[in-house]
């Protein structure tokens, strides 16, 4: 399978506190993304960081990409309890149209 | 505007009924998809749309039938699904369906399917 595994599968943090979330690929892609999705609900994209960069960042969040490991990094910084959601990264492979699939996700719960 | 809309909300249906999930965007998007998502997994791609012609169906059961009309409107025709077919049907939409995965993906907020 080409699907990304992601760690932890759930996560708990206290509201300020910064949350980390990691997801694993097995080959060779043209770029990542990480999404968010609210509990049954449509999924918002956050980031797209492409494979010739090793980091990025927009506001709270903070991705790193280390194509020679494939992994990729998420974090969130002072995190809030909007941000309880689960996170999905998504990954574009070279030699596939049109086509991103989907991690295992990491289901964030903020608390008060 | 950077909406995808999705109606019904929600379906519930027989396994003999004929139903049809819709989909639309306005923001001149030229690729569409369809993904089915049961709980707590992530979604998965069922079909691609690129400039109104289908480009990828991940070997999707020929009860569900996509249908492009025009370039803002996706349709999935969904005919003797069984229960295990229950899941979150979520659209997509991108700027152009380039190769690699390079564009982001505008969701919709998905139709609940429940098959009795």
């Amino acid at each position: 399978s080409q699907q990304g595994e992601e760690d932890p599968q759930a996560l708990s943090i206290q509201e300020g506190e910064n949350a980390t979330m990691n997801c694993s690929y097995k080959t060779s892609i043209n770029n990542l993304q990480w999404y968010r999705q609210n509990s049954g609900r449509g999924l918002v994209h956050l980031i797209l960081i492409r494979s010739n960069e090793r980091e990025k960042h927009s506001g709270r969040l903070r991705v790193t990409l280390d194509t020679s490991k494939k992994s990729s990094s998420l974090l969130i910084t002072a995190s809030r309890a909007a941000d309880t959601a689960s996170y999905f990264c998504a990954t574009g492979w070279l030699t596939t149209a049109s086509k991103l699939t989907f991690g295992t996700g990491t289901r964030l719960q903020v608390t008060l | 505007d950077t909406e995808v809309t999705q109606t019904p909300k929600h379906l519930v249906m027989g396994m003999t009924n004929k139903k049809s999930l819709k989909c639309e965007q306005h923001m001149g998007h030229r690729a569409m998809y369809w993904y089915k998502q049961k709980a707590k997994k992530p979604p998965e791609l069922m079909f691609v749309y690129s400039y109104e012609k289908l480009s990828i169906n991940e070997s999707v059961p020929s009860r569900f039938s996509p249908e492009c009309p025009n370039s803002s409107l996706l349709n999935l025709h969904l005919h003797a699904l069984q229960p295990e077919d229950s899941a979150l049907y979520l659209c997509a939409s991108s700027q152009t369906g380039l190769a690699g995965g390079a564009d982001t993906q505008y969701f919709g907020p998905g139709t609940r399917l429940t098959v009795l």
